[in-house]
Parts: C-alpha cells; structure tokens; sequence
C-alpha cells in the first residue's frame, strides 16, 4: 500500500520569503505520480504542480517547485517568495500503479504567510 | 466554466436520516470519485467509479452507497446516516484515471450528523 506522510502540521514564514513543505512517501511501485494540492480556507482543492517517478528533472509551476529526491522517498514542496495569498492547507498526494493510479492523500500542512 | 459541481454545499442531518450527495462534471471525464475530508486529515478515498458503469470501494467505504448513474453523474447515499459521517466530502473527476492525471474538485459538502 502506498503511503503519504506530511511531518509538519503548521508553519509560519514571513511574506516574501521561501518555504519548503516536507513530504516522504512510501510506496513498492516503479511508476507513481507525486501531487501537491493547496486548500484556502474557502475550501477548494486546487493542483499546484506533478512529478512523475521517472522525471529527471524537478518540476516547476511559476513560484512552486517540487524537490524530487527518489532515493530518500521524499517530494518537498518549495513556494518562493511567499505571499499572503499562499496562506492555506497544502497537501501531497501520490498515485501508484498498485493502488489504480488512484490518489492518496496525506495529512496536510497548515501554511500562515506573515506580513 | 461548471468543472465539478458538488449540491448540496451545506447539510444537517440526525443520526438514522439518509441522504444523497450528488455530483455532476462537465468536462467528458471517465473517472469520478468521492473523498471524505476530516479535521486535521487528508482527503480518504470512499468509492470511485473508472468509468460509467463500474464503481468500486475505496479506503473508507462503509456507511456509504454510490451511483454512476450516467458518465456526467456520481452519487454518494448515507442510508442511516451516524456522527461519525460528520465530514467534508469532496467529488472529483479525471480523464481517464492514469498516473499522471491531476484530479478535478468540487467545493465541497459540510455534513454534519447530531
């Protein structure tokens, strides 16, 4: 069974400065897909950047990138200088050939963007 | 631009009511699937349905019935609804369900059950 796991529960950093989410997966697939998903307190779910398991480069979506680290399992969200709007729950998610390419979902860290 | 939308957004129910969430996307996908959301929790997956057709149990699915009554339509029922079903529920959609297929969401329903 594939597994998510999101160590830091909540975080603070000052606006304008760069934050890193921890994520580290477990998982027996070759193939699988790695997702991060913010969640404002409106609620929604919106995708913020993918990395396949056989992309060798990290992937990068305008001020998110996801640092794609195999061998220690691990798939960190970094947001550049952060803005108040990035204040949200940010979750990482895989999908894996065992499970049906369906998501799973870990527990999410809380972001707080200071001013 | 509908994407995935999720009625009701808002619920109250009492323990033993039974209900139906309904969801409806608009963007041809095949597969749907529904999540339930607790406080300080991820999303858990309750049931999915690949394609129009065929369903099948996700991580959490007891307490819950679906339908994919049509490719556009996934419901999920609470025949005896029980606290422990207090939750956000989220619907979703993709493509065709692959590896690297993001997932579409809708706003989400706030369930609570006295």
């Amino acid at each position: 069974a594939q597994k998510i796991t999101q160590t830091q529960p909540g975080m603070f950093v000052q606006e304008k400065e760069a934050v890193t989410l921890d994520c580290t997966y477990d998982t027996s697939d070759q193939s699988y897909g790695l997702f991060w998903y913010k969640q404002p307190s409106s609620g929604e779910m919106i995708f913020l950047i993918y990395q396949g398991s056989y992309d060798e480069q990290n992937a990068t979506e305008g001020r998110y990138s996801l640092n794609f680290q195999k061998a220690r399992k691990s798939a960190n969200l970094v947001i550049s200088a952060s803005q108040l709007g990035d204040s949200a729950m940010y979750f990482c998610a895989m999908s894996g050939e065992a499970a049906g390419n369906k998501l799973t979902f870990g527990g999410g860290t809380r972001v707080l963007v200071k001013p | 631009n509908a994407g995935v939308t999720q009625t009701p957004k808002f619920q109250v129910l009492k323990t033993g009511q039974s209900m139906t969430l309904q969801c409806a996307q608009d963007m041809n996908h095949n597969s749907m699937y529904w999540y339930r959301q607790d406080p300080g929790m991820g999303l858990r997956l309750i049931y999915y349905s690949a394609s129009e057709g065929t369903t099948d149990k996700g991580e959490v699915p007891n307490g819950y019935n679906v339908s994919r009554l049509n490719k556009r339509e996934f419901s999920l029922r609470l025949e005896s609804a029980a606290p422990s079903q207090t939750s956000v529920y989220f619907c979703a959609s993709s493509g065709t369900g692959g590896l690297n297929e993001k997932l579409f969401f809708g706003s989400g329903t706030q369930l609570s059950v006295l």
